[in-house]
């Protein structure tokens, strides 16, 4: 099956400064990826939609100027935490849509990255 | 209302039982549904999905849709220890692969 890679799995950052987290489809190109983040023993939250060569678009309380997505190629999104602090220590998860035939796809998720802001 | 609603559990069954897993979901416009397994620290792993209502069955596993009830639920056969895991049900109301998780039940098997 087609592979997503996330890269770091595990960072951990004084509060403050920011974390980029890269997500990547290794064999197939993603024009859609999507960001969760994961609290413990909570569901996946979706964050935001990252659409290759167009602005991402977010979740209702999701803040775009905290949580920027850059999806630069239709291999590559990033997802930085900028100005991270401990309320934003979490799972980070991505999942990358295959484009599919008819149009439809699969869905492939990322080993998520789990950042700790101390 | 939670849009995707599990019972949290934990679920314990003995190895070899059948485990039942259930999922309601809030939105009748929902068209696709997913079962994921979430091993500890990971991330979740596609099980199965349904789209139509009955019954669709891929080897130990077996997931009923029915959307008159807005229910959906997974059944595992044959239960293995391997399979001790949380699982996340998760909806889509359009094709955009908007999930919309559950928070998942946590099952496990006994040896």
């Amino acid at each position: 099956g087609a592979v997503v890679s996330q890269h770091p799995s595990w960072v951990i950052c004084k509060s403050g400064t920011s974390v980029k987290i890269e997500c990547r489809s290794l064999d197939f190109q993603a024009t859609t990826m999507f960001w969760y983040r994961q609290f413990p023993k909570q569901s996946l939250m979706l964050m935001a939609t990252s659409n290759e060569g167009s602005k991402a678009t977010y979740e209702q309380g999701v803040e775009k100027d905290k949580f920027l997505i850059n999806h630069a190629s239709l291999t590559l999104s990033t997802l930085t935490v900028t100005s991270a602090h401990p309320e934003d220590s979490s799972f980070y998860i991505c999942s990358a849509r295959t484009s599919g035939r008819s149009g439809g796809g699969e869905l492939f998720f990322g080993e998520g990255s789990r950042l700790t802001v101390l | 209302q939670k849009e995707v609603e599990q019972n949290s559990g934990p679920l314990s069954v003995p190895e070899g039982a059948i485990a039942s897993l259930n999922c309601t979901y809030s939105d009748r416009g929902s068209q696709s549904f997913f079962w994921y397994r979430q091993y500890s620290g990971k991330s979740p792993e596609l099980i199965m999905f349904i789209y139509s209502n009955g019954d669709k069955e891929d080897g130990r596993f077996t997931a009923q849709l029915n959307k008159a009830s807005q229910y959906v639920s997974l059944l595992i056969r044959d239960s293995q220890p391997s399979d001790s895991a949380t699982y996340l049900c998760a909806v889509n109301r359009g094709s955009n692969y908007k999930l919309t998780f559950g928070k998942g039940t946590l099952l496990t098997v006994n040896p």
